[in-house]
């Protein structure tokens, strides 16, 4: 099944510990991206990846950093969390051609106190 | 920048009525595409409109295009329950999306 997964589906963590957030596509997509989501501010995207090893700033990038070493792998990182990231994280992916089709993981839910 | 913004952000009709949504954005742009969200779920494709295109259907959605405004619409006909979702659009591959519009389907 075409599928984009995240993981983990939860997490609380605390100021400063480093966490990475998974995402993996199986549908051999170029294009893959990051997006938090908070109430008011609809999804705002963070990182995102047009192939291996080209990634490039979204809209919030601070505090967030991305790797795109294989195709299917688009891990987030962050290096020091702050209360402020606490947020629902989504990861998407699509072929890339124009008007392709996002397809979303189901997301991650981080906490941070 | 959010490219694509929704309006109005929330709407509330009965079970058969048509809802429709509208989204503004601000530079040229190649197609729009319309997602839905189920209650924090990740973002689920509806229908994509290339901007040498005016309308679109598909199933019970119609969305229109008007470059020259830089705006578009969606319009659910004969709403059901299982039509309560947020709403959005976003513009080309970049994709930034706005706020979106949540619609409540009464029964």
């Amino acid at each position: 099944e075409a599928q984009v997964t995240q993981n983990p589906r939860y997490l609380i963590t605390v100021t400063g510990k480093k966490l990475t957030v998974t995402c993996s596509q199986n549908m051999n997509h170029e294009y893959m991206s990051w997006y938090r989501q908070d109430p008011g501010l609809g999804l705002r995207q963070i990182y995102y990846s047009m192939n291996v090893e080209v990634t490039d700033k979204g809209d919030v990038p601070e505090g967030y950093k991305v790797s795109r070493k294989e195709k299917r792998n688009f891990p987030l990182i962050l290096e020091s969390p702050s209360p402020n990231q606490t947020s629902l994280y989504f990861c998407a992916s699509s072929s890339g051609q124009g008007g392709s089709p996002l397809h979303f993981g189901n997301g991650t839910r981080l906490t941070v106190t | 920048s959010q490219q694509g913004e929704e309006d109005p952000q929330a709407l509330s009709i009965q079970e058969g009525e048509n809802a429709t949504m509208n989204c503004s954005y601000k530079t040229s742009i190649n197609n729009l595409q319309w997602y839905r969200q189920n209650s924090g779920r990740g973002l689920v494709h509806l229908i994509l409109i290339r901007s040498n295109e005016r309308e679109k259907h598909s199933g019970r959605l119609r969305v229109t295009l008007d470059t020259s405004k830089k705006s578009s619409s969606l319009l659910i006909t004969a709403s059901r329950a299982a039509d309560t979702a947020s709403y959005f659009c976003a513009t080309d591959y970049k994709l930034s999306f706005g706020a979106g519009t949540t619609v409540t389907v009464r029964a």
